[in-house]
């Protein structure tokens, strides 16, 4: 079965350096998103991306991140400067259609720790 | 604002006995609502989905219930089972984006 794959599984950085999380999304899937999850807190959207550019990004999606998909198959995003309330899972997703009426599939995230 | 919430944050159920978990909506314009499984050290997993001209839906040994006078949704789990035990998180669509609740732990006892 098709699943969204996402690289590393974990990621220690010192504050204030950059980092990349990268995701291949599911071949044939067009919309694609990040989202985060704080240790036992409830998953937040971060930033939908469809055709080349974000579609939709929430409050915390400030100008410290951002998202490309820099070839045919990966899809990454990236935080300049590392701040300690980043340590956060982050989740990839991705649809086959856009995101109303269309479940999504996740990957298994990339466990960010900033020092 | 506009959220999704869940009424209790932690079930715990006998194994074989049914579970329901509740979830609690604010948006009234919502169509769309799924329900997410969440083990441990891994991504959100798609259990069952809802419209909102529908009023129930059922999976295997799931079911989904929707209630749109007073904006509630619950996922009913029959015959629970160990491997059930996880977190589970309802979902809304938001204007183009999908909002999670805030999750319920469900833990199954031998």
């Amino acid at each position: 079965e098709p699943e969204v794959t996402q690289t590393p599984s974990h990621q220690v950085t010192q504050m204030g350096q950059e980092v990349i999380l990268r995701c291949v999304p599911i071949s044939n899937h067009l919309y694609f998103y990040w989202y985060r999850q704080i240790l036992g807190q409830k998953v937040e959207f971060l930033v939908s991306f469809y055709n080349n550019e974000i579609s939709e990004k929430s409050e915390i999606f400030d100008d410290q991140f951002s998202v490309e998909r820099p070839d045919g198959s990966n899809f990454t995003l990236k935080i300049r400067s590392t701040k300690l309330e980043d340590s956060a899972m982050y989740f990839c997703a991705s649809s086959e259609q856009g995101p109303t009426n269309e479940k999504l599939f996740f990957g298994s995230g990339t466990q960010l720790s900033v020092l | 604002g506009e959220n999704v919430g869940l009424h209790l944050p932690t079930l715990s159920v006998q194994e074989g006995d049914n579970s329901i978990i509740n979830c609690a909506y604010s948006n009234s314009a919502s169509d769309y609502f799924i329900w997410y499984k969440q083990e441990s050290g891994k991504g959100p997993q798609f259990i069952i989905d809802i419209r909102s001209n529908m009023d129930k839906r059922q999976g295997q040994r799931v079911t989904v219930l929707l209630n749109k006078t007073v904006k509630h949704l619950s996922l009913q789990i029959a015959a629970t089972q160990p491997g059930d035990s996880a977190v589970y998180f309802c979902a809304e669509d938001n204007n183009n984006d999908m909002r999670f609740g805030a999750g319920t732990r469900l833990t199954v006892k031998p």
